[in-house]
């Protein structure tokens, strides 16, 4: 069964470097997502992306934050400058053309 | 904000017990979905509805799209301890490919 994979599963870095998180959507979907869980809360959506742009964000979704799709399967969130309230689980998900979504295991980030 | 408010916001079952949870908003969704998440994992999809009124399962899972547009409801019959976990609903803004997840009920089954 397709499904979604996530890279790392883990990742720790520090304050103010780059991180870049990267997923496997589901190949024949045309809808990819990226959202955010802080431990014991809801999943926020950041961004959705749709024909290689970005076609909503949200408000949590500013300046220190792009997503890529570099080929024809990745596609990379990358936070800029990361802060210490960027730690969180981060989940790539995929969906279309339906707006059945599909997630991945998630990236853990910590940031120290 | 958008909110999808969800109650209970927990719950402790019996083994054998059947579960009702619900999802509520203030404004219309064209689209429910219902999550389940186990600690350390990504959201797994349950149910998906689409038309007001449709009552849509998945084995023990029975999910209902409410005729308001405004709410949904997701009943897990004969509760079994692997059921354990966090419960979402979600759905898109209207017209959008924008979502809202809801805050959550946090199912625990006593075996």
């Amino acid at each position: 069964e397709p499904e979604v994979t996530q890279t790392p599963s883990h990742q720790v870095t520090q304050m103010g470097q780059e991180v870049i998180l990267r997923c496997v959507p589901i190949s024949n979907h045309l809808y990819f997502y990226w959202y955010r869980q802080i431990l014991g809360q809801k999943v926020e959506f950041l961004v959705s992306f749709y024909n290689n742009e970005i076609s909503e964000k949200s408000e949590i979704f500013d300046d220190q934050f792009s997503v890529e799709r570099p080929d024809g399967s990745n596609f990379t969130l990358k936070i800029r400058s990361t802060k210490l309230e960027d730690s969180a689980m981060y989940f790539c998900a995929s969906s279309g053309p339906g707006y059945e979504q599909y997630f991945g295991p998630g990236t853990r980030l910590t940031v120290t | 904000g958008q909110q999808l408010n969800q109650s209970p916001q927990s719950m402790f079952i019996q083994e054998g017990e059947d579960v009702s949870m619900n999802c509520t908003s203030s404004s219309i969704f064209n689209t429910w979905l219902w999550y389940k998440q186990e600690p350390g994992e990504g959201p797994v999809l349950l149910i998906a509805l689409y038309k007001a009124g449709e009552l849509t399962s998945n084995g023990r899972l029975t999910a209902q799209f409410g005729i308001t547009r405004k709410d949904s409801f997701l009943n897990i019959s004969a509760s079994i301890p692997s059921d354990v976990g966090i419960y979402f609903c979600a759905g898109p803004l209207s017209g959008t490919y924008k979502y809202i997840f809801g805050t959550g009920t946090r199912l625990k089954v006593l075996a």
